[in-house]
C-alpha cells in the first residue's frame, strides 16, 4: 500500500493562502496523487489530482515535487468554509486503480 | 442529481442483532464503495463493486460482515451480529471511470452506527 505523510494539523488566517504538504516518498511511477477533504459531519470530497505537472481547478492548486516524492496543496484564500480535515491519497496505477488509502490527513483550523 | 443516498443517517442497535445499511449510487456510476471511519483506524474500505460484481473485499473485517449488489441502483452492507466495536460510520461512494488518473469518487452523507 503506497502510503503518504501529513502533518496532524494546521492553522491558518481567513483570506490568507494556506499550503499544506504530504510526503509520499515511496510513490511509483504510475501513482496519481489525489487530495480530499472531508468537512465536519460529511462524506469526503474531491479536491485535486495530479501526476507530474502543477494542476489548478476552481477549489486549489497541486504543487507537485521534480521527484514526484512530495506534493502541496495549495488553497490561495482560506475561507471558514475550507476547515477540514484534508487527506492526501497515492492513487495505484493498474488493477487497484480504485482503491483510496485514505490516512490520517491534515486537519485545518481556519481563524477569522 | 440528489447525489450518493444513504439510509439510515442513524441507527442504534443492540449487540447481536442484524443491522443493514442501505445506499443508493449516483445514477449512471458503475463503481461503488462501501467504508467505515472510527476515529482509532480512520477511513477504512471494506469493499468495492464494479457492475454490481464485488471486486475486492480484502477490506471486510470478517463474516459478519457482507456486502450485496442487486442492481445498479442499490446497495447493502449487513452485519450480522453486530458488536460494540462496529460502531463507526459507514460511507458508500460512487465513481465511473473518466479518463486516465481521474476517477472522483462521489461520498454519501454516512450512516452512523451505535452499538451498545
Amino acid at each position: 500500500d503506497a502510503k503518504t505523510t501529513q502533518p496532524n494539523s494546521m492553522e491558518s488566517n481567513e483570506e490568507e493562502p494556506v499550503h499544506l504538504p504530504c510526503n509520499h516518498s515511496t510513490i511509483s511511477g504510475t501513482d496519481y496523487i489525489h487530495w480530499y477533504r472531508q468537512l465536519p459531519s460529511q462524506g469526503p470530497e474531491y479536491v485535486i489530482h495530479g501526476l507530474t505537472s502543477n494542476v489548478n481547478n476552481r477549489m486549489a492548486s497541486l504543487a507537485i515535487a521534480e521527484d514526484r516524492k512530495s506534493s502541496t496543496l495549495i488553497l490561495h484564500r482560506a475561507t471558514l468554509r475550507d476547515a477540514a480535515v484534508y487527506y492526501c491519497i497515492l492513487r495505484a496505477g493498474g488493477y487497484n486503480f480504485n482503491k483510496f488509502y485514505f490516512g490520517s490527513g491534515t486537519k485545518l483550523n481556519v481563524k477569522p | 442529481d440528489a447525489g450518493v443516498i444513504q439510509s439510515p443517517r442513524h441507527e442504534v442497535t443492540e449487540m447481536g442483532q442484524e443491522v443493514t445499511l442501505r445506499c443508493k449510487p449516483i445514477s449512471g456510476h458503475d463503481y461503488l464503495f462501501w467504508y467505515r471511519q472510527t476515529m482509532m483506524r480512520g477511513l477504512e474500505l471494506l469493499i468495492y463493486f464494479n457492475n454490481n460484481v464485488p471486486i475486492d473485499d480484502s477490506g471486510m473485517p470478517e463474516d459478519r460482515f457482507s456486502a450485496k449488489m442487486p442492481n445498479a441502483s442499490f446497495s447493502t452492507l449487513k452485519i450480522q451480529p453486530s458488536e460494540p466495536r462496529d460502531s463507526a460510520v459507514y460511507f458508500c461512494a460512487s465513481s465511473f471511470f473518466m479518463g486516465q488518473g481521474y476517477n472522483e469518487q462521489f461520498f454519501g452523507p454516512g450512516t452512523r452506527l451505535t452499538v451498545l
